[in-house]
């Protein structure tokens, strides 16, 4: 597809479950981010990727999070042991160029996110 | 560190009538600022961005929005609102300025309602 694709587009999952949530950015583009949506909270920043460069993670909530890009395309995200406070949209953008302030950012759809 | 502030989590406008959506920045360097449109179901799309070349910017579907370095401002308007404008929306700003690794910050969001 032309956009940014995220899957599963939904996911139930029980307390203290892991969970993989995938993004395929728009092909061609070096720089892809991940943010969390949630109620009230607007869009928490969470890890970018940068071509070859080493990730920005400083937005990840705790060590139970963690990322990562392979081959400079398809990433993935991955929450271990998770928590009712991990519920929440994970939208994944991507952009051309090296990074936000000069290309726009393209978002997927988002992976809505429910632990129970 | 950067940020932004957004005032009023919802508003309500009829339709035909001015939309104004307040945003006001924190920032260190000259900043890069956004704003971000999201339609119910479906992701997050770029309005508009001030990259210091003009301090009125002017986006898609009528928007535009006003840079005031002296209020730290960046509100975002559009002189009568169409249904079709029932969104929510997010202002952000780039944590590096100019820098091209910046990632984008984002405020809380501000869900617009247009009565007919």
């Amino acid at each position: 597809g032309a956009g940014v694709s995220q899957s599963p587009s939904n996911k139930v999952t029980e307390k203290g479950k892991d969970v993989e949530l995938r993004c395929d950015p728009i092909s061609g583009h070096t720089a892809l981010y991940w943010y969390r949506q949630s109620l009230g909270q607007g869009l928490e920043f969470l890890i970018y990727f940068q071509g070859n460069s080493a990730p920005d993670k400083s937005g990840l909530p705790s060590d139970r999070f963690s990322a990562e890009r392979t081959g400079g395309s398809v990433s993935t995200l991955t929450i271990q042991r998770t928590q009712q406070e991990d519920s929440a949209v994970y939208l994944c953008a991507s952009s051309l160029l090296q990074g936000a302030t000069n290309e726009k950012l393209f978002f997927g759809s988002g992976t809505q996110l429910s632990v129970l | 560190a950067q940020s932004v502030t957004q005032l009023g989590s919802h508003v309500s406008v009829s339709e035909g009538a001015l939309v104004l959506l307040r945003c006001n920045y924190s920032s260190s360097v000259p900043p890069y600022l956004f704003w971000y449109v999201q339609y119910p179901n479906q992701g997050l799309q770029l309005l508009l961005k001030y990259t210091s070349a003009a301090t009125l910017v002017k986006g898609i579907n009528g928007f535009e929005a006003e840079f005031k370095k002296s209020e730290t401002s960046f509100h975002l308007t559009k002189p009568s609102a169409h249904m079709s404008d029932a969104a929510e929306y997010f202002c952000a700003v780039s944590d590096k300025g100019s820098s091209n690794t910046g990632k984008l910050i984002f405020g809380q969001g501000t869900t617009l309602q247009v009565k007919p």
